[in-house]
């Protein structure tokens, strides 16, 4: 199993371009969520999907959208770049959500600067 | 709401030292209680974890006991390695329907030989 992968691994973007962030898993989870990664913040959650064709927003879901039409897909689209959304992106992946001590699958992460 | 609180760091040991990474919560059900590390350059892999009051997790020499009296789940290891720099997250599930994870602001460790 490639677990959870995601693309690229570094990006820079100019403000006012949009992007794709690419979270793919192979493990069958139903769970898949967005974070952030800011210094001395830890992980902020953006987006999170409960199924395919089901998403709900995080904690900071301005400037983030997202779609769920298969369970192994999550992408994470940035509209309008801005430099306030600099950051690394991780993607992560659970069997049932935050049901009882599930573990969290995390990608690599995605380095994001915008300038 | 629910939330959960680390010690700041960095913290720099010598190799073979005593570790402890302080970690409390608030929550206001029964959570799961976790410890995630990230190596650099690396995403977060689950370290161990504990699902109810008393339980100790462990793995690779680390050890957590979940205390239900003190809202705590302390991370321990009594000799560490150069290998476990890296940064530690305390982080936190409630049962009963889809809960996002709550992350502590996450624990530098620095091991220098």
């Amino acid at each position: 199993n490639a677990g959870v992968t995601q693309t690229p691994k570094f990006q820079v973007l100019k403000t006012g371009q949009s992007m794709t962030l690419q979270c793919a898993q192979d493990m069958n989870h139903e769970y898949m969520s967005w974070y952030r990664q800011d210094p001395g913040m830890g992980l902020r959650l953006i987006h999170y999907s409960v199924g395919a064709g089901i998403t709900d927003q995080g904690e900071v879901p301005n400037g983030y959208n997202v779609s769920r039409s298969t369970t192994e897909d999550f992408p994470l689209r940035l509209l309008s770049a801005a430099p306030s959304q600099t950051s690394v992106y991780f993607c992560a992946s659970s069997e049932e959500g935050g049901r009882g001590g599930e573990t969290q699958y995390f990608g690599p992460g995605t380095r994001l600067l915008v300038l | 709401g629910d939330s959960v609180t680390q010690m700041e760091g960095p913290v720099t040991l010598s190799e073979e030292a005593f570790l402890t990474i302080n970690c409390t919560y608030t929550a206001t059900g029964y959570p799961s209680l976790f410890w995630y590390v990230q190596y650099p350059g690396e995403g977060l892999q689950l370290l161990l974890k504990a699902t109810k009051a008393d339980d100790k997790g462990s793995n690779k020499g680390f050890e957590a006991t979940y205390r239900k009296e003190t809202t705590s789940f302390h991370l321990e290891k009594g000799s560490v390695q150069v290998s476990d720099s890296a940064v530690y997250f305390c982080a936190l599930t409630l049962s009963g329907g889809y809960q996002k994870v709550t992350f502590g602001t996450g624990t530098k460790l620095q091991v220098i030989p």
